[in-house]
């Protein structure tokens, strides 16, 4: 069974054109992640959440925001995609503490034309 | 100096051959660590956790090395579906919480 599920899979959109992509979790994990992987580049943490705490990495740039309604929700919103935003966005969940793993959604891969 | 340090290889070897990683970290408050497999165009998948004792599962073998601030990763007798690329993983606790800080991966293309 799916426990973290991102959609859509893959999201084409206009340059400049506003963006959302979801993901939710069936674990119940109090921390929640987004990050941008480019190809042959390493996932890159944008922000993530503590609960309902906001955690935004400081070269996160103010194009990329989020949204955590829930637990089991949170959202990244591309204000103005640029061309360069065009990658594999990965949402993360982890239950907290030292050893627990981190489990992936499949990724939304982001176009933008 | 990058936090987390891979050899992006590739690495090709023979099926049946050892191949071994390895991963420096640069943040000497990190805590655990972690390897993960992805696949082309997939997400990562947790392949262990290395533990301080060093760890090993099945083909798999885990070291870490904190004085030296490395981690190894060792597989003994490749097989084809190892193909992929190997990311090291460091988590250190930070006020907002865990941060997890990946490398940017080592390919292994495992051939006939």
């Amino acid at each position: 069974d799916a426990m973290v599920i991102q959609n859509p899979r893959y999201q084409v959109t206009q340059f400049g054109k506003p963006v959302t992509l979801s993901c939710s979790q069936t674990l119940n994990h109090n921390v929640m992640y987004w990050y941008q992987q480019k190809s042959s580049q390493a996932p890159k943490l944008l922000f993530h959440y503590y609960d309902k705490d906001f955690n935004n990495e400081a070269d996160t740039p103010d194009n990329f925001q989020s949204r955590r309604p829930n637990t089991s929700f949170c959202f990244l919103d591309i204000r103005s995609p640029g061309l360069g935003d065009a990658a594999m966005y990965l949402c993360a969940t982890l239950a907290g503490g030292r050893y627990n793993e981190q489990f992936f959604g499949p990724g939304t891969r982001l176009t933008v034309l | 100096r990058k936090e987390v340090e891979q050899d992006p290889g590739p690495f090709n070897v023979p099926e049946g051959a050892t191949v071994a990683f390895n991963c420096t970290y640069s943040n000497s408050a990190s805590q655990s660590f972690f390897w993960y497999r992805q696949d082309c165009r997939k997400e990562p998948k947790l392949l262990m956790s290395v533990y301080s004792s060093g760890n090993e599962d099945g083909r798999f073998t885990a070291q870490l090395n904190r004085a030296s601030q490395y981690i190894s990763l060792l597989i003994r007798d490749s097989k084809l579906s190892d193909s992929a690329t190997y990311l090291c993983v460091v988590n250190a606790l930070t006020g907002g919480g865990n941060k997890l800080t990946f490398g940017t991966g080592t390919q292994l293309k495992v051939e006939l």
